[in-house]
């Protein structure tokens, strides 16, 4: 079945500095990449949406140039979290969509966040 | 866009079935039901998904009724790796709507 590989599982900063999250899909074209935080006990809510080769759009109240989305290719997308603060410690997972709007969104394994 | 509500837990005893409903009274004629699972400190995972007519495959069963307005998620016989949060999700075919709303979902606990 597809995969989607997210990279890293795990990661510990120090307040200030900048983090990023790779989001690979290993097996298919994903035109559209999707980007979710989930606090703990806490359902997943959608930050952004990454096309291919074009701006990702954010949902509101999320500040695009605090989580800098690059979708460069059909099987990468990155999320940086820019002067990671500590209430930016958090669960961020990532999917993605086949080339069809009916495709199941695949979901990477997730990046626990720790900001210190 | 459609929203979906979810008992917040359900239990189950290991190797009986289970029936997850979701509720969708909202739901419009392009939006597909989607049924997710997310086990703890891990990414969700697909389960199944339908429009109108019931589904199954290897890990699942997909009951929809007739006007729509409901769904549910059939385990045929509960193990403790069903052991999981279950996500009901409404997607819209047309525009592939982006922002999918995952409710709270059912915690589904899985009694040996």
């Amino acid at each position: 079945g597809a995969v989607v590989s997210q990279h890293p599982s795990r990661v510990i900063c120090k307040s200030g500095t900048s983090v990023k999250i790779e989001c690979r899909s290993l097996d298919f074209q994903a035109t559209t990449m999707f980007w979710y935080r989930q606090f703990p006990k806490k359902s997943l809510m959608l930050m952004a949406t990454s096309n291919e080769g074009s701006k990702a759009t954010y949902e509101q109240g999320v500040e695009k140039d605090k989580f800098l989305i690059n979708h460069a290719s059909l099987t990468l997308s990155t999320l940086t979290v820019t002067s990671a603060h500590p209430e930016d410690s958090s669960f961020y997972i990532c999917s993605a969509r086949g080339q069809t709007f009916d495709s199941p969104l695949h979901f990477g394994n997730g990046t626990r966040l720790t900001v210190t | 866009d459609a929203k979906t509500t979810q008992p917040n837990s359900m239990e189950s005893n290991e190797e009986e079935p289970v029936h997850l409903p979701c509720n969708h009274s909202t739901i419009s004629g392009t939006d597909y039901i989607h049924w997710y699972r997310q086990l703890p400190s891990q990414g969700p995972e697909y389960v199944i998904h339908g429009l109108t007519s019931n589904v199954n495959n290897r890990m699942a069963s997909l009951a929809i009724a007739e006007d729509r307005k409901s769904s549910t998620l059939i385990l045929h016989r509960a193990t403790l790796r069903d052991a999981a949060v279950y996500y009901c999700i409404l997607r819209d075919v047309v525009t592939g709507a982006n922002n999918l709303f995952f409710g709270t979902g059912t915690r589904l606990t899985v009694i040996p």
